[in-house]
């Protein structure tokens, strides 16, 4: 069973640009959530995806979009990025609360991604 | 009433030791509360869960205690050893919000095991 994996590992932009960070779901999840974590605090939650809908967001403004494709692995984007968007961007993923068992609620992390916004 | 309390920020415990850590919800509609364990530089993993239907949960060290009444829960390791130390997080889910099952987290708690 493969785990969560995300790319890239690191980023580093400057303000204004845009970027595009990738996860891998584990296998056999099929709803995908993405966390933003600065520095010292817990994560925030931006977005989830569910069979390639977007299922719920957080307070992050608009130029934060995602994608889930039919293999459940999942897109998020950053458009005009500013120096606050930096932070490690977590990628989760769980069978889904449709599955109908406890275990669906369970989200599994990738390593995230370190994105220094300059 | 989103919000998920968490205390204490940082803990220094003695190897062999009990380490404590607990959090308060006000949120009534919450109904799944994991622990997740994170080290730096990598993403959190998860400890153990426990749903309000039941006080307590053991998976090898690790315990959750559940208050329902109060609104609270924590999470004791037993035997605490130099590998524990990591940032601790606490979090809270409720189907209903939105549909989906958004993660609410904690704000965390540095553990220190000292040798």
């Amino acid at each position: 069973e493969t785990g969560v994996t995300q790319s890239p590992t690191h980023l580093i932009k400057t303000r204004g640009q845009q970027v595009t960070l990738r996860c891998s779901s584990q296998s056999g999840h099929n709803t995908v959530s993405w966390y933003q974590q600065a520095l010292g605090q817990g994560p925030q939650f931006i977005f989830q995806y569910y069979r390639e809908e977007e299922n719920g967001r957080g307070n992050f403004p608009p130029r934060f979009s995602g994608l889930q494709f039919p293999n459940y692995s999942s897109e998020l984007n950053v458009n005009a990025l500013e120096l606050d968007d930096s932070a490690l961007y977590l990628c989760a993923s769980s069978a889904g609360w449709a599955s109908g068992t406890s275990e669906g609620y369970e989200q599994y992390f990738g390593p995230g991604t370190r994105l220094t916004v300059t | 009433q989103q919000q998920v309390k968490q205390s204490p920020q940082s803990l220094i415990v003695q190897k062999g030791g009990i380490s404590i850590i607990n959090c308060a919800y006000e949120n009534t509609a919450f109904d799944y509360f994991p622990w997740y364990q994170q080290f730096p530089g990598k993403g959190p993993a998860l400890l153990i869960a426990i749903r309000p239907d039941v006080s307590e949960k053991k998976e090898g060290r690790f315990t959750i205690s559940f208050n329902k009444s109060a609104k609270q829960f924590s999470l004791h390791i037993m035997d605490s050893q130099p590998g524990d130390s990591a940032t601790y997080f606490c979090a809270a889910s409720a189907i209903n919000m939105d549909s989906n099952y958004q993660l609410i987290w904690g704000a965390g708690t540095k553990l220190i095991i000292k040798p």
